[in-house]
């Protein structure tokens, strides 16, 4: 099995901030990694696709990048609603998600 | 606009199964696969597995081997994921989910899940 990991798993910021998320494979994946964003109470929503492809509707401030092994989420400038759990997820072999990573506001 | 809508909360006892429905709706159902995912109470996202609506084809996570069937019904756009032998740490919410393409099993739209509490 592939093991996902990220850091942090808590991340404080402010609206406005950079802010940067890394994922980790436990091996080589290419880039058949997926980032979602997860809120309470809804269903996770699809942010990223093949590492660096932004699924539509997504708001442009948010991007990714990596391959292989090492992956980043990047949002450019903090929204309010970008509070959340973010989940990396690997699917070059079935599938397999990291452990998330929650941002707060500081 | 592309709707996967699952069946209602659910409360079990340890041993029994739960069956829980996912109907498409917004697209043509046999043209991309349907997983199913769930989430434990503070815990993170846990893929269970994968069947192509296409041919019924199915994958399942190793964990959930020998428990859990996944099936459709292409008559009415409904899968189907029925989880047998349940234990209190099933508790969770599980949801359907789309893949986004061929390339399967990332998920581009989701059920609004399913509570399934398993209690004596």
């Amino acid at each position: 099995d592939i093991q996902m990991t990220q850091s942090p798993s808590t991340l404080s910021a402010s609206v406005g901030d950079r802010v940067t998320i890394t994922c980790r494979a436990s091996q080589r994946i290419s880039t058949w990694l997926a980032w979602y964003q997860h809120k309470p109470g809804t269903a996770p929503k699809l942010l990223i696709y093949r590492a660096s492809r932004l699924e539509s509707g997504v708001p442009s401030r948010f991007s990714g990048s990596g391959s292989g092994t090492e992956f980043t989420l990047t949002i450019s400038s903090l929204q309010p609603d970008d509070f959340a759990t973010y989940y990396c997820q690997q699917y070059d072999r079935y599938a397999s998600f990291g452990p998330g990573t929650k941002l707060e506001i500081k | 606009q592309v709707q996967l809508v699952q069946s209602g909360s659910e409360v079990q006892r340890p041993g029994a199964s739960v069956k829980v429905s996912c109907k498409a709706s917004g697209y043509t159902f046999s043209s991309h696969a349907i997983n199913w995912v769930r989430q434990a109470p503070g815990q993170g996202l846990e893929w269970m597995g994968w069947i192509s609506v296409f041919n019924g084809n199915t994958i399942y996570a190793q964990k959930f081997q020998g428990r859990v069937t996944l099936t459709t019904d292409t008559s009415t756009n409904t899968a189907y994921m029925d989880l047998r032998s349940l234990k209190s740490d099933d508790t969770a919410m599980y949801y359907c989910a789309r893949d986004r393409d061929s390339s399967g099993y990332h998920f581009d739209n989701w059920g609004q899940g399913t509570l399934v509490t398993v209690s004596s």
